[in-house]
């Protein structure tokens, strides 16, 4: 099973702050990755997909880069609705679809 | 607009079943492989299964395989998730989240807003 390692675990950061966030695979993926964002009390929502493709109605200040095994969620410009837990996934060839431990970022 | 609505939570003792179902709408359902992901209480997120639009490619995460069984009925837009042998730390919130394509390797485009599991005596 492929296992992903998503750090930091924690953010404190300001609004405007750049933040960079990233997950490593234990093989490659083949740019196979997702990245969500959750709000307490609601479900995850889709950001990213193919490591850097953005979702329909992102705003263009989250950006994703990566290959391999090593990926990054970058949100340029933090806004207040931003601050939440992110979460990495894999999704590449057989299951399980792992996701990684997730990250909360949180104002400072 | 797609929807989808997960039911069948609730509280049930160790080693009891419980079947979890997911009404979905919006979308031409067989297209589109199906999944859960589960979250304990403070948790992460675990996927736990996926079907593929036609049922004909399954696949389980380690911790449910032989206890759990995804199925789906296309005629009926619904997606089913029977948890048998249930253990305490298979309390959870149950979301129902659809793929992107007909094939179970896919991230999750539309999320339910989950069903609680607890399980306990």
């Amino acid at each position: 099973d492929i296992q992903m390692t998503q750090s930091p675990s924690s953010l404190s950061a300001s609004v405007g702050d750049r933040v960079t966030i990233t997950c490593r695979a234990s093989q490659g993926i083949s740019n196979s990755l997702a990245w969500y964002q959750q709000k307490p009390g609601k479900a995850p929502k889709l950001l990213l997909y193919a490591a850097s493709r953005l979702e329909s109605g992102v705003p263009s200040r989250f950006s994703g880069s990566g290959s391999g095994t090593d990926y990054t969620l970058t949100i340029s410009s933090l806004q207040p609705e931003d601050f939440a837990t992110y979460y990495c996934q894999q999704y590449y060839s057989t299951p399980p679809y792992t996701f990684g431990q997730g990250t909360k970022l949180e104002i400072k | 607009e797609v929807q989808l609505v997960e039911s069948g939570g609730g509280l049930v003792q160790p080693g009891r079943s419980l079947r979890l179902s997911c009404a979905a709408s919006g979308f031409t359902f067989d297209d589109y492989a199906m999944h859960w992901v589960r979250q304990a209480p403070g948790k992460g997120l675990e996927w736990v299964s996926g079907i593929s639009w036609n049922s004909g490619s399954i696949g389980y995460a380690d911790s449910v395989k032989g206890r759990f069984t995804i199925s789906r009925d296309n005629a009926k837009n619904s997606l089913y998730l029977q948890m048998n042998s249930l253990r305490a730390e298979d309390t959870a919130l149950y979301y129902c989240a659809k793929g992107v394509g007909a094939t179970t390797s896919s991230y999750f485009d539309y999320w339910g807003q989950g069903t609680l599991v607890t399980v306990s005596s």
